[in-house]
């Protein structure tokens, strides 16, 4: 089956930087990867995903990139902002199937 | 839009009881629903799959006497928890899908005294 990980499980960042978590994953038929936002005792919030015919999708500061030949791929954070700071999930998933398969998470701070 | 509602968000009840958590679709039809468990500070657990008009199917290990799933309709899924014990306390948290995405609730946090 599907192995999702995800790297770093920390990461602090000035207000103002960038921040980029990575995940790769196993499975090649995988062809759908979300980015989920979680903050303290919420559901886990879609922010953005990207489909494996595509190699870039971008929404504001938020980015993902995905390389299929390496089975990977990142978000990209830009010009972070306190409000940033939760918990951060990657998934793949086959589009047809029902499985999502999570990474383990990353817990962004953004220092103000 | 996608929107998905879960009550209750929060429930305290005593050992023995039986616990039931409403997931709703707001504002799509969701033949697909799901069911997770979350630890603290860890990832989600499908525990199970729940299809509009037929019987769920449950992850290994998760009981499915203990935790009954209905999905009586294209907006409604609901997750009873029977004869809750403490180590049943823990964080539950809907999804719904909608063609690839999967959009979830706020979840459901259930205290087992």
């Amino acid at each position: 089956g599907e192995n999702v990980e995800q790297h770093p499980s920390t990461l602090s960042v000035q207000e103002g930087d960038s921040a980029v978590i990575k995940c790769t994953y196993s499975d090649s038929a995988s062809n759908y990867f979300p980015w989920y936002k979680q903050e303290l005792g919420k559901g886990p919030q879609l922010i953005i995903d990207i489909r494996s015919n595509v190699g870039e999708k971008k929404d504001q500061r938020i980015a993902v990139t995905l390389n299929k030949t390496a089975k990977h791929f990142s978000l990209h954070i830009t010009e972070t902002q306190p409000e940033d700071s939760a918990v951060y999930f990657c998934a793949a998933s086959i589009q047809a199937g029902n499985q999502f398969y999570f990474g383990t998470g990353t817990s962004l701070t953004v220092i103000p | 839009g996608a929107v998905v509602s879960q009550h209750p968000s929060w429930v305290i009840c005593k050992s023995g009881t039986s616990v039931k958590i409403e997931c709703r679709s707001l504002d799509f039809q969701a033949t697909t629903m799901f069911w997770y468990r979350q630890f603290p500070k860890q990832s989600l657990m499908l525990m199970a799959t729940s299809n509009e008009g037929s019987k769920a199917t449950y992850e290994q290990g998760v009981e499915k006497d203990k935790f009954l799933i209905n999905h009586a309709s294209l907006t409604l899924s609901t997750l009873t928890v029977t004869s809750a014990h403490p180590e049943d306390s823990s964080f539950y948290i809907c999804s719904a899908k909608t063609g690839a995405r999967q959009h979830f609730g706020d979840g459901t946090r259930l205290s087992i005294l």
